[in-house]
């Protein structure tokens, strides 16, 4: 069966500093990855998507980044945190574009 | 713009009353509906989805939703909560505006009392 995973569940970091949140999928080849953030009484918000290595998608014009170094490896990434990149952070994996999503744990980031 | 609406993020009843949690979107093509479901502490989860066929899905643990093209509404439902459905509920639409991208609504935050 196919698992997600997300690390670290929790992190506190300074503004200024650099960010790494590692997605990975097992059990299945080729999936399209998925970031997105979660906010309170504001849903989910699609940050970025990758349908294969290589190929990311930018939903929205922010401070983060991300890459897709390995079929079933996504990485988000920050050069320079701002007080505004608090959230939750969820990863999600799905067959093709218009099937089911499955999501991860999420990481719990506070910029303070 | 293309959107999904869920009314009345906070809704708060007693076991054993019904549930109906509305979900409407701004899209006239074909469709993809999905209903998700986060309990405290844990993943979100899929609770039911509607790719075609009956209009009348069944999901997980008693939930139902039915897709009512006419009015744009996918609308959940659960005739008998309990204590243990206390969560987040999200409705979700993947359509083919934004190349098939998954939309999600506010959610609405549900809270049954023993």
């Amino acid at each position: 069966s196919q698992t997600i995973h997300q690390w670290p569940a929790t992190l506190v970091q300074p503004v200024g500093s650099p960010l790494s949140l590692e997605c990975t999928v097992e059990g299945t080849s080729n999936p399209n990855l998925y970031w997105y953030r979660q906010a309170a009484g504001r849903g989910l918000q699609l940050l970025f998507y990758s349908v294969g290595i290589g190929q990311i998608s930018s939903e929205v014009p922010q401070n983060l980044s991300a890459s897709r170094p390995q079929d079933r490896q996504f990485i988000l990434s920050s050069k320079k945190l701002l007080l505004s990149d608090s959230g939750f952070y969820l990863c999600a994996w799905s067959t093709t574009s218009t099937d089911t999503q499955y999501f991860g744990p999420g990481t719990r980031l506070t910029v303070l | 713009a293309q959107s999904v609406s869920q009314h009345n993020h906070h809704v708060i009843l007693s076991e054993a009353a019904s549930l109906e949690l509305g979900c409407n979107y701004s899209y006239g093509g074909t469709v993809n509906l999905f209903w998700y479901v986060q309990y405290p502490g844990q993943h979100l989860q899929l609770l039911l989805k509607y790719f075609s066929g009956d209009p009348l899905v069944k999901g997980i643990k008693g939930f139902e939703a039915e897709f009512i093209k006419s009015k744009f509404s996918f609308n959940l439902r659960k005739p008998s909560v309990q204590w243990s459905d206390t969560a987040e509920y999200f409705c979700a639409v993947n359509a083919p505006w934004g190349n098939n991208r998954l939309a999600f609504g506010k959610g609405n935050q549900v809270v049954v009392i023993p």
